[in-house]
């Protein structure tokens, strides 16, 4: 059964971290590019972060550079964003998704984690 | 910052074709993937690379991309294409969605 399985959201104050994880299995991982992709409630997507196959590359929307890190561990086939200074807006279901295209997102995200919630409020 | 324009949303009666635009700079020269999403699901994606379908998308769901406008055509549409639309594009190293179009079938 190929499936990408998020954990680690919660409620977090602002100014706090939170470290998201995405387990994959059933389906090729290393060969991909992996994404981080949000959706506040009641809004459409956000891209939010991308790492390369071999992690070389890594990419950010301008909302999270400097307070997002996504980072990769192959051997576990596992996807991390550790997320700090977190704000109101940063408020959202975060999917893990992967990428069809090994280094680059343009060949389209082809499987979706159902998504772990993130709320940041006082 | 690159965007994609939709429109909000799209009604159209069952049987009827509906045709969802996405507008952005010079979009011909970039390729051009789709996803479907219905309440509480995950997204799908229904089109990449401007007009491929993954494996399991029926063939009345199209893709085409010309100008500075690509099109999402589903033919025939039914009950079950309810849902949200995005296009999406790779630009400058990042991943941009359109805002999103609400197909209702009344």
């Amino acid at each position: 059964q190929v499936q990408l399985v998020e954990s680690g959201g919660g409620v977090v104050q602002p100014g706090g971290s939170l470290r998201l994880s995405c387990a994959a299995s059933g389906l090729t991982f290393t060969s991909y590019a992996m994404h981080w992709v949000r959706q506040a409630p009641g809004k459409g997507l956000e891209w939010v972060a991308m790492i390369s196959f071999d992690r070389r590359g890594e990419f950010y929307a301008d909302s999270v550079k400097g307070r997002f890190t996504i980072s990769r561990d192959n051997s576990k086939k596992t996807l991390h964003l550790y997320m700090n200074s977190l704000r109101g807006e940063d408020t959202a279901v975060y999917h893990c998704v992967r990428g069809l295209d090994g280094v680059t997102g343009a060949g389209g995200l082809d499987v979706w984690g159902q998504g772990t919630r993130v709320t940041v409020s006082s | 910052s690159y965007e994609l324009t939709q429109p909000p949303s799209l009604s159209v009666s069952p049987g009827q074709t509906a045709s969802i635009t996405c507008s952005g700079d010079d979009l011909e020269n970039k390729y051009v993937c789709w996803y479907q999403q219905k309440p509480g699901q995950s997204p799908l994606l229904v089109i990449l690379q401007d007009n491929r379908r993954p494996s399991g998308i029926p063939e009345r769901i199209s893709g085409a991309n010309s100008g500075t406008t690509a099109t999402l055509t589903i033919s025939g549409t039914q009950a079950m294409d309810e849902a949200d639309y995005y296009c999406q594009v790779w630009v400058s190293g990042t991943v941009v969605f359109g805002g999103g179009t609400k197909l209702t079938v009344l």
